[in-house]
């Protein structure tokens, strides 16, 4: 699987969007961009994942720019619940024995009231 | 809503004594998955299964063994618990093929302690 950079952290004012940056340039053709978050003392929580379009659902938007190296998790409106470490993960559709998630370091998104 | 349930939030263990943390899932998931987690190192993958009596390690095997004697069931044993494993565990399932659905459920976590 490909591997990721993201910015060690970031912060933003509560009601403003929350850009989330990740780098992915080895990308492959056949690798989703996923992302997840780990609010305080609680489980990993699946977000959005995308392959080349730009995704949106009740959570968040995942841009993807048209070279597929990077990507953006776009918050609209963070609100202090939103304070957690996002990890931007890619990855092909494995099945089988191939199918674990590999975690990173993640970003440390604070948001500010 | 899929849920993936561990059996105790908080553990208390003493050295050498032999701990199974359980991790049960109620949305028929092929995959299941073991990790820990601790300060500064993030998400380490302990254990996986793919199937029923399947299994395949991760990245930190050593110290642990698992069992999945049914689909929706997932046990990880620490054979003889040492101060080392003093860590958050972390459960969690998915359907077999990820490309095309929401992913891996978390459970909420076991904090274990061992004194």
């Amino acid at each position: 699987d490909a591997k990721t950079t993201q910015p060690t952290s970031m912060d933003c004012a509560e009601g403003r969007a929350a850009n989330l940056p990740c780098n992915h340039s080895t990308i492959s053709g056949n690798e989703y961009v996923y992302w997840y978050r780990q609010i305080h003392s609680q489980g990993p929580q699946y977000i959005i994942h995308g392959l080349k379009n730009n995704e949106t659902n009740e959570m968040a938007s995942l841009i993807i720019t048209e070279d597929r190296k990077s990507s953006t998790l776009i918050l609209p409106h963070a609100t202090l619940r939103d304070t957690a470490v996002y990890y931007c993960i890619v990855r092909v559709a494995h099945t089988g024995a191939n199918s674990k998630l590999t975690f990173g370091k993640g970003i440390t998104l604070s948001v500010r009231p | 809503d899929v849920k993936v349930t561990q059996s105790s939030r908080y553990l208390v263990k003493r050295t050498g004594e032999k701990v199974f943390l359980e991790c049960v899932q109620d949305m028929d998931h092929e995959n299941m998955f073991w990790y820990r987690q601790d300060p500064g190192l993030g998400l380490r993958l302990i254990y996986f299964s793919y199937d029923v009596k399947m299994k395949e390690k991760g990245d930190i095997p050593e110290g642990y063994s698992v069992s999945r004697e049914k689909k929706e069931r997932f046990s990880l044993i620490l054979e003889s618990a040492s101060t080392n494993q003093t860590s958050m565990y972390l459960c969690a399932s998915s359907p077999p093929r990820q490309g095309t659905n929401y992913g891996y459920t978390f459970g909420s976590g076991t904090r274990l302690t061992v004194v």
